[in-house]
C-alpha cells in the first residue's frame, strides 16, 4: 500500500542552524501538507502546497519557512534558523485531489533544537 | 478561532464494550471530517472520514455527524487492547483540499 515516507526520523540542531525535513508524497497525490505537534499539544496545520505554490499558511509559517518541491517526488520543509520553540514532531501529509478527500500522514520527523 | 473541541480523557472501557468518541467544531461551514488514531509518538492514522449528515460505518467503527448540532462522534464496538490510543478528531472548512484543524483527541484506555 502507497505511504508517504520522511526523512530523517529524528533530526537534532543547534539553535540558529538551518534544517530541511524531507518528504515523499504518495506518487499521483497533488496536494501536500506540512503540520506540526509540539510534545502534549494538538497537531497545527503549517502549509498546504498545490501546482508548486503555496495555497494556504498559517501564522506558523512565517519567513523563518520555506517549502519547495525541487523534483517529481520530494517535498522539502526547511527552517532558515531554528529556535528551541521549533521543536517539535512535523508530520507530512498528502491528499489524491479527489474522492474520498482523505489527507494521509508520513511518521513524522522528530526535531529537536537545542 | 476556528476550535474542534475533544474531551481529553483518558477514557477507560472494558474489552469487548462499545467506546464512545465525541467532537464538536465551531465553523459551521465545516465541510469535512475525520477521525484518526494516534499512538503515542507516531503519526496520526486516518480511521474514518464523513462529509454528510448521518452515520457511516466501517468494520467495528462508526463515525456519525450532525451538521445542525456541530457535532461529530466515533463508535468503537467490541473495543480491543490494540484500539488503546488517542483518537483525533480533524476539520476540514474550505473544501476538499482544505487544511485540517485538529482538536487535542480523546485518550482511549481499553482494560482487559
Amino acid at each position: 500500500e502507497p505511504e508517504v515516507t520522511q526523512t530523517p526520523s529524528h533530526q537534532v540542531t543547534q539553535m540558529g542552524q538551518e534544517v530541511i525535513l524531507r518528504c515523499v508524497p504518495i506518487s499521483n497525490h497533488l496536494y501536500f501538507y506540512w503540520y506540526r505537534q509540539i510534545l502534549g499539544q494538538k497537531v497545527e496545520f503549517l502549509v498546504s502546497f498545490y501546482n508548486n505554490e503555496i495555497s494556504e499558511k498559517s501564522e506558523i509559517f512565517d519567513d523563518q519557512f520555506s517549502v519547495e518541491r525541487p523534483d517529481g517526488s520530494n517535498f522539502t520543509l526547511k527552517i532558515r534558523s531554528t529556535k528551541l520553540e521549533d521543536s517539535a514532531m512535523y508530520f507530512c501529509a498528502s491528499f489524491s485531489g479527489g474522492a474520498p478527500y482523505e489527507q494521509y500522514f508520513g511518521p513524522g520527523t522528530r526535531l529537536t533544537v537545542t | 478561532q476556528k476550535e474542534v473541541e475533544q474531551n481529553s480523557g483518558p477514557l477507560s472501557v472494558p474489552e469487548g464494550a462499545i467506546a464512545s468518541l465525541n467532537c464538536t467544531y465551531s465553523d459551521r461551514g465545516s465541510q469535512s471530517f475525520f477521525w484518526y488514531r494516534q499512538y503515542s509518538g507516531k503519526s496520526p492514522e486516518l480511521i474514518m472520514s464523513i462529509y454528510s449528515n448521518g452515520d457511516k460505518e466501517d468494520g467495528r467503527f462508526t463515525a456519525q455527524l450532525n451538521k445542525a448540532s456541530q457535532y461529530v462522534s466515533l463508535l468503537i464496538r467490541d473495543s480491543q487492547p490494540s484500539d488503546s490510543a488517542t483518537y483525533l478528531c480533524a476539520v476540514g472548512v474550505t473544501g476538499t483540499a482544505s487544511k485540517l484543524t485538529f482538536g487535542t483527541g480523546t485518550r482511549l484506555q481499553v482494560t482487559l
